[in-house]
This record gives C-alpha cells, structure tokens and sequence, in this order.
C-alpha cells in the first residue's frame, strides 16, 4: 500500500499562512472522513493536531486547521509561529489490507 | 497524565527475534484500542499494528504480516510486540500510541524504542 502523497517542503515567513496537501485515493483520503495531523519536531515524538479532517484536539492552537475535497486533505497552518517549524504527516484510514497509511511527511521552514 | 513508555528495543541479528513493551498510565487502558507506529532512521511514520481495547482483534501492515504480533494485558496496562524474522528494514524507532477512542487517530505516544537489525 503507497503512502499519501505530501509535498516534501513548505516554508513561510513569521505571520504568513501555509498550505500542506496530502493526495490519496478513493479508498482511503476520499473514502473516510478519517484524516488526522501529526506534527514532529526533531527527536520527538509525533503530535497529534487534527483529527477527523478538521477537529482540533484540546490544546492544539487554533491556527491550525484542516479541510479535505475529494482524495485530498489539507493542513493550514495560519499566522506561522518559529515553533511550527516541524515535520507535519497526514494519516488516513483505509479499505485497504492495512488499516491505515501514513503520508510521506513534509517539513515546514519557518523563514 | 496519560503517559506511554516503552522498552525493550536493541540490536539484533538479521532472521532474530525482539519484544517490545510499552507501558501505560494515566487513563483507562482496556478501553482503548493501541497502536504500534515505526520510524527508520530519517524516514517518515510508518504504520505497524493494532490491537482492539476488549475484544483483543488484530490489524497488521502487510510490511510485518505473519512476522509481528501485538498484544496487550490489560490487567498489567501494557502493550507488546513480538517481532519475528528480523530484516535490516525493520531497524526503527518504534513508537507506541494510543486511539482517540472514538477512533482512527492517536492522541497519545511514547518516546520511542530503537530496535536495530545489524549482523
């Protein structure tokens, strides 16, 4: 099973909005409304950021949001902050064999 | 605090065998299902297996099929792997996570386990 596609990179200056898409296919991004965010900085373990496509979980800055439309979902990451400066994965349930797939995982840069 | 620590990675020969636990606190273990999610070094999140809260039922990445299991103890709050078969492309960092419960994404995780595969 081939992981979601995400942009390798994203960056943005301190202030601006960004964007990180996640394409899967029509049994997994396009199927479920199952997307969940994780964030990861270097060393870490990952975070959970949205779950759901688009639910916030308690704590989590409302800066982040998510959306989907048809097999692709979405990361925004609004008024960009240092400490966004992370890898981001998106994560799908899935018809597949195996129950769910990560994305390829993108790193964001904080200019 | 919910908190999730595992133990038992090393170095291990290609073909052996490696269990991993992780520890759980915090929270009402048998009511959540788990997961065990891995990462090789500079690589991204890879999905490896789960297990259900109560009825104990099993998913597996095809990556490990018939080579790792999952299992838990809820009278112990914890969670194991066995891994089997050993193969240089199992060395990782594995994580182990917990469910939102209502499902399909995990809200809590470790800190880790390296598990290297080297002769």
């Amino acid at each position: 099973q081939s992981a979601l596609t995400q942009p390798a990179s994203v960056s943005g200056s301190p202030g601006q909005s960004i964007t990180i898409s996640c394409t899967g296919t029509s049994r997994d991004v396009g199927y479920y409304n199952y997307v969940s965010w994780y964030q990861q900085h270097p060393g870490k373990a990952p975070k959970l950021m949205i779950y759901d496509v688009s639910n916030r979980p308690s704590g989590v800055s409302n800066r982040f949001s998510g959306s989907k439309s048809g097999n692709t979902a979405s990361l925004t990451i609004s008024g960009l902050q240092v400490e966004d400066e992370a890898d981001y994965y998106c994560k799908s349930y899935s018809r597949n064999s195996s129950p769910y797939v990560f994305g390829t995982g993108t790193k964001v840069t904080v200019l | 605090e919910v908190q999730l620590v595992e133990s038992g990675g090393g170095l291990v020969q290609p073909g052996g065998s490696l269990r991993l636990s992780c520890a759980a606190s915090g929270f009402t273990f048998s009511t959540y299902p788990m997961h065990w999610v891995r990462q090789a070094p500079g690589k991204g999140l890879e999905y490896v297996a789960s297990i259900n809260g109560n009825d104990y039922y099993t998913h597996y990445a095809d990556s490990v099929k018939g080579r790792f299991t999952i299992s838990r103890d809820n009278s112990r709050n914890t969670l194991s792997l066995q891994m089997g078969s050993l193969r240089a492309d199992d060395a990782a960092v594995y994580y182990c996570a917990r469910d939102t419960q209502t499902g399909f994404a995990f809200d809590a995780w470790g800190q880790g386990t390296m598990v290297t595969v080297s002769s």
